[in-house]
């Protein structure tokens, strides 16, 4: 069944701006990843965090991680236009060890120049 | 040098019809995966292999069959399309770490799958 869920669906901003996206999932993970997608193209891996990890940057990405609320954020800042994109948020779960990420349905950030 | 390719990149085909989709990963990991992004950009898991074997099989129709010849490679034939079948079907591969099996997935440039 579909464990994450992104909020919000859309975001659009003006360049420059910080951008928050946030996912929650329901079972207990062995970690949390997120990708980003440009139209019509792959995913892209941005970051991983680890269920034992509460905070991880990446250049000008954060992320949390609260395992107690089952729940991450991602923190774009100073955005620019070339991060227009989707947002994916992806849990690889802990009770089995087979690779299987979970997808949520995706935030669609538009940053405008 | 790409390092998970997938071809075609568009496919467009009529219903009955047999097609395969071809995926090769050159990054020498062990798991490869199937998934399916619908026309909502929803992302499902298909199929997942790890070393040749398989090891995830969703609930997919039998119509599906995902092939391993050797571990850089993983095809998926799909007999008597239907035009639900209809989406982007993305090949993916990832390494394991620390025993942790996809710790990070890279994912090829997705084939257009259309059927009329």
């Amino acid at each position: 069944s579909q464990q994450g869920e992104e909020d919000p669906q859309a975001l659009s901003i003006q360049e420059g701006e910080n951008a928050t996206m946030n996912c929650s999932y329901k079972t207990s993970i062995n970690n949390l990843q997120w990708y980003r997608q440009n139209s019509g193209r792959g995913l892209v891996h941005l970051i991983l965090i680890r269920s034992n990890e509460r905070e991880k940057h990446s250049g000008r990405l954060r992320v949390t991680l609260d395992t107690s609320k089952k729940s991450s954020s991602l923190l774009i800042t100073a955005s620019r236009a070339a991060d227009t994109a989707s947002y994916f948020c992806a849990t690889n779960q802990g009770s089995s060890n087979t690779g299987k990420l979970i997808f949520g349905q995706g935030t669609t950030l538009q940053v405008k120049p | 040098d790409t390092a998970v390719s997938q071809t075609p990149k568009y496919l467009v085909t009529q219903m009955g019809n047999d097609k395969s989709i071809k995926c090769e990963q050159n990054l020498g990991h062990d798991t490869m995966y199937w998934y399916k992004q619908d026309s909502k950009k929803f992302l499902k898991i298909m199929f997942s292999y790890n070393n040749k074997e398989l090891i995830i099989n969703e609930t997919v129709p039998n119509r599906f069959s995902p092939k391993s010849p050797d571990k850089a490679h993983l095809n998926l034939h799909i007999n008597s399309l239907e035009l639900g079948d209809s989406a982007v079907y993305f090949c993916a591969s990832s390494p394991t770490d620390r025993g942790i099996v996809g710790t990070e997935a890279f994912f090829g440039q997705g084939t257009r799958l259309t059927v009329v």
